[in-house]
C-alpha cells in the first residue's frame, strides 16, 4: 500500500501561472485534507473534504480551490500563483472515527517567482 | 477555540540525554492530543495519541507524553536521544469541528 501519495515533489511556477497539485490515497477513508506548511507557523488547513463530493474552507483557503474527483482523489488547484504561495504542501487522509488520527504524504514543496 | 502552544522552537541535546518537548493545550472540553515527527524532507507521522484512556501514553521510537490536566499540557519525553531523533515535533489537537489544529512546531538537534 502507497498510503497517500502527492504529485509532483517539487515545483517552481513564475507569478501567475496556474497549477494542480495531485493527492491519491488507498486507504478508503473519507476524510481528506490539504494544509500548507511554512516556517514558524506550524501546519495550516487550507481545504478538507469530509467525503467525496464536499468540500469545505480551512483557515486560508484564499488563492486555492479543490476538488473531490472521487474517495481516493483529492486535487487543489492554484489559479494564478503568487509569491506568499510559496510553502510546502501536504496532503493528510483523516481515519474515520471521533480521534480523526490522520496520515500525511511526503510534500509538495512549491516556489513561486 | 482549541489550541496547542509548544514552548522553544528549538531544542538542543546531546545523544543519550533526556528528550523533552513541550506542549500546552487549551481546550474547552476534554481534548485529543496528538505528537507528530516530521523528518527531513519528508511528510508527518504520528508519534502518539492521547484520547483519554490513560494519562501516560507511550508512542513509537520510545517517546511517551503524559497527559496533565491540571497544568494543561501534554509534554513529549523520551530518556535516551539517539542521532536519528533529529527532526521537527509537532503538537496538535483535535478541534470541536474535528479537525487537527497544530502548534508552531520543534525542531530537535542531537548533538554526538
Amino acid at each position: 500500500n502507497a498510503g497517500v501519495t502527492q504529485t509532483p515533489k517539487f515545483q517552481v511556477l513564475k507569478t501567475g501561472q496556474s497549477m494542480t497539485l495531485q493527492c491519491a490515497q488507498d486507504m478508503n477513508h473519507n476524510s481528506m485534507y490539504w494544509y500548507r506548511q511554512d516556517p514558524g507557523m506550524g501546519l495550516r488547513l487550507i481545504y478538507y473534504s469530509a467525503s467525496e463530493g464536499t468540500t469545505d474552507k480551512g483557515e486560508v483557503p484564499n488563492g486555492y480551490n479543490v476538488s473531490r474527483l472521487n474517495k481516493r482523489e483529492f486535487s487543489l488547484r492554484l489559479e494564478s500563483a503568487a509569491p506568499s504561495q510559496t510553502s510546502v504542501y501536504f496532503c493528510a487522509v483523516g481515519v474515520s472515527g471521533i480521534y480523526n488520527e490522520q496520515f500525511f504524504g511526503p510534500g509538495t514543496r512549491l516556489t513561486v517567482l | 477555540a482549541q489550541s496547542v502552544t509548544q514552548l522553544g522552537s528549538h531544542v538542543s541535546v546531546s545523544e543519550g540525554a533526556l528528550v523533552l518537548l513541550r506542549c500546552n493545550y487549551s481546550s474547552s472540553v476534554p481534548p485529543y492530543l496528538f505528537w507528530y515527527v516530521q523528518y527531513p524532507n519528508q511528510g508527518l507521522q504520528l508519534l502518539l495519541k492521547y484520547t483519554s484512556a490513560a494519562t501516560l501514553v507511550k508512542g513509537i521510537n520510545g517517546f511517551e507524553a503524559e497527559f496533565k490536566k491540571s497544568e494543561t499540557s501534554f509534554h513529549l519525553t523520551k530518556p535516551s536521544a539517539h542521532m536519528s531523533d533529529a527532526a521537527e515535533y509537532f503538537c496538535a489537537v483535535i478541534s470541536q469541528g474535528g479537525k487537527l489544529i497544530f502548534g508552531q512546531g520543534t525542531e530537535l538537534s542531537v548533538k554526538p
